[in-house]
């Protein structure tokens, strides 16, 4: 069974960039029909999609975000990442990695546990 | 603002039948499959429904979805306790080339 465990600070100063990264276990991520994906939910409220990538490197980004989001994917270590620069306090959020599955219309059917990343001085 | 729209907002008495409301746009569920999504406090979302009305393995049947034009539903029957949870839709928007999310509702067991 496919596992996703989110890695990186849990502070990140205003205007600097906030890194990211989602280890993948129990599969590999170079397998095809799967894409893997960045979402958040700011504290209190409702979730947000940031980008989903493809093991090849073919990315998609939510265009309110896709000026300062850069994720980028990494075969050998099973792992992919995401940038997100000129951080500001509304970054405030937990930060999810998630696997988005075709087979399942698409969906994304498997979640990591979340990390919380504070945007403050 | 969510680009899909739900009632903040659900309750009812255990055994009873709750529906959540998602409603969209020709650009999104209109064109697209919805899925739905359950989370408790403090945990991250459960994959719950897809393509409209299909539950992933270990998913009780309790749950079910519907779509119709632009709009979906999630019925929970026989409520239980442990449904208490806040239920989120999604969709593909065709306009805005993203995935978008309803604002969340919440379900309370009274």
């Amino acid at each position: 069974q496919v596992q996703l465990q989110e890695s990186g600070p849990g502070l990140v100063k205003p205007s600097e960039t906030l890194s990211l990264t989602c280890t993948v276990s129990g599969g590999s991520i170079s397998r095809s029909n799967y894409y893997w994906v960045s979402i958040r939910q700011p504290p209190g409220k409702g979730l947000e999609w940031i980008g989903s990538i493809y093991y090849s490197g073919t990315t998609y980004y939510n265009p309110s975000l896709k000026s300062r989001v850069t994720m980028s994917v990494d075969t050998s270590k099973n792992q992919f990442s995401l940038r997100l620069r000129s951080v500001a306090a509304a970054d405030t959020a937990v930060y999810y990695c998630a696997r988005l599955a075709d087979y399942y219309g698409p969906g994304f059917d498997t979640w990591g546990q979340g990390i919380l990343v504070t945007v403050s001085p | 603002q969510s680009v899909l729209t739900q009632p903040p907002s659900a309750s009812g008495t255990p055994g009873q039948r709750v529906t959540i409301s998602c409603s969209g746009t020709s650009s999104n569920i209109g064109t697209n499959n919805v899925n739905w999504y359950q989370q408790f406090p403090g945990t991250a979302p459960k994959f719950l429904i897809y393509s409209n009305n299909q539950r992933p393995s270990g998913v009780p049947d309790r749950f079910s979805g519907s779509k119709s034009g632009t709009s979906a539903s999630l019925a929970i029957s026989g409520l239980q306790s442990e449904d208490e949870a806040d239920y989120y839709c999604a969709a593909w928007d065709d306009s805005l080339n993203a995935w978008v999310f309803g604002g969340g509702t919440r379900v309370t067991v009274l």
